[in-house]
């Protein structure tokens, strides 16, 4: 049962253009989101969060972008940059929970 | 400061042999977990401990895999014996206090053929 969901697998951008990563969730309990990045053959590496108390939060060229009555958000990474290309995981604490669940992650190819 | 410490890097073995992955979090950290990451499934949380004990083990495939945390800087997963589908990715991450944020190590490239 997936309750992050990333339905696209792949998204392909030109630099200097703006990137939107896209995420859904099912489980409404869920209060604070994560967004972690991830190179091959590296760890995945923490981004950027945004609480439910909040629609946005920014940090330089990455903004996400929460809608709870959809029960998406979006990473938005503008200008992209080639260094960007990586695997993007959405990922949400269960609230009460340890457990961190993820989404299966979009790879995110930025073109020169 | 050091990260989260994974060894080895990469493991090739053969079917039926003993894996054991290795683990060192964050100095200060309390709260280890072991994650396997595959295609099909993403990245899925195995094992939590909190303060060197097991708290959730649920995520373990089968009965054969095992982890332990002896000390607060050590955990090991081991898989005996081990079978071409466990061939995944690995990565071990801590956290202070069951925290939002974990961090992880670079992963156990694991093949099994």
């Amino acid at each position: 049962d997936q309750q992050v969901k990333q339905n696209s697998p792949s998204l392909s951008v030109q630099e200097g253009r703006i990137s939107i990563l896209n995420c859904d969730y099912t489980n409404s309990m869920f209060d604070y989101f994560l967004w972690y990045k991830k190179y091959p053959a590296e760890g995945p590496t923490f981004l950027i969060s945004i609480s439910s108390i909040k629609d946005k939060n920014e940090d330089g060229r990455f903004t996400v972008f929460l809608n709870k009555s959809a029960k998406h958000l979006s990473l938005h990474i503008v200008p992209s940059q080639p260094g960007d290309s990586a695997v993007y995981f959405c990922a949400a604490p269960v609230p009460g929970n340890y457990k961190l669940t993820f989404g299966k992650g979009t790879l995110l190819t930025v073109n020169p | 400061d050091a990260g989260v410490i994974q060894s080895p890097r990469h493991e090739v073995t053969e079917m039926g042999q003993e894996v054991t992955l290795r683990c060192k979090p964050i100095s200060g950290h309390n709260s280890l977990f072991w994650y396997r990451q595959t295609m099909m499934r993403g990245l899925e949380l195995l094992i939590y401990f909190n303060n060197n004990v097991p708290i959730d083990d649920s995520g373990m495939p089968e009965d054969r895999f095992s982890a332990k945390m002896p000390n607060a800087s050590f955990s090991t997963l081991k898989i005996q014996p081990s079978e071409p589908r466990d061939s995944a990715v690995y990565f071990c991450a801590s956290n202070r206090d069951s925290g939002n944020t974990i961090y992880f190590g670079e992963g156990s490239w694991l093949t099994v053929v």
